[in-house]
């Protein structure tokens, strides 16, 4: 059976501090890799999504970028986290067609 | 673009009370549509999928509507219990998936 692994589960980290956030998905391949961000009080906001190794589109333009360095490896980064990027960030799969999609059990961020 | 509206932004209900939670789309173009569970600080927890070209899923208490043609669908709950207190969110799914700002719900012991 597929499974989504997402860490860590909390994080604290200082203005101006680096990110790393992985998601990993088993028992399928080629999967589609989602990044989304909810914040306190609000919807799911998409933030980038890959159909395959190396290809990411970006929904927003903002302080974070993500990468695919592998079949099923979604990783989120920041050189220099804001504020304003405190958040929950989850992490989804999908497979393309009339699939819905599976969600991982999110990070908490909070940037001090 | 897609635009998802759930009403009401938030029910409380008492215990054993049958209830319906609403869902609207804008564009009828859609492969499926998906309904989520969030609890409190969690991920989310798919709880129904319904294709495009079905009418209804449904398993244990929950049961889910689509009508493409209106842009709508619902989320039945018969007998509420306390456990079902969370907040649930529709998403539909086309080019992209969109969801709803979700309708946070309390069971009432």
């Amino acid at each position: 059976s597929q499974t989504i692994h997402q860490w860590p589960a909390t994080l604290v980290q200082p203005v101006g501090s680096p990110l790393s956030l992985e998601c990993t998905v088993e028992g399928t391949s080629n999967p589609n890799l989602y990044w989304y961000r909810q914040a306190a009080g609000r919807g799911l906001q998409l933030l980038f999504y890959s159909v395959g190794i190396g290809q990411i589109s970006s929904e927003v333009p903002q302080n974070l970028s993500a990468s695919r360095p592998q079949d099923r490896q979604f990783i989120l980064s920041s050189k220099k986290l804001l504020l304003s990027d405190s958040g929950f960030y989850l992490c989804a799969w999908s497979q393309i067609g009339a699939y819905g999609y599976t969600f991982g059990s999110g990070t908490r961020l909070t940037v001090v | 673009k897609q635009e998802v509206t759930q009403i009401p932004a938030a029910l409380s209900v008492p215990e054993g009370e049958n209830l319906v939670l609403n869902c609207s789309f804008t564009d009828s173009a859609i492969y499926n549509l998906q309904w989520f569970r969030q609890d409190p600080g969690k991920g989310l927890t798919s709880l129904l999928l319904i294709q495009s070209s079905q009418r209804e899923q449904t398993s244990g208490r929950l049961n889910a509507s689509l009508d493409k043609s209106s842009g709508r669908s619902t989320l039945y709950i018969a007998a509420s219990q306390p456990g079902d207190s969370a907040t649930y969110l529709c998403a539909v799914g086309g080019n992209q998936f969109y969801f709803g700002t979700g309708t946070s719900l309390t069971v009432i012991p």
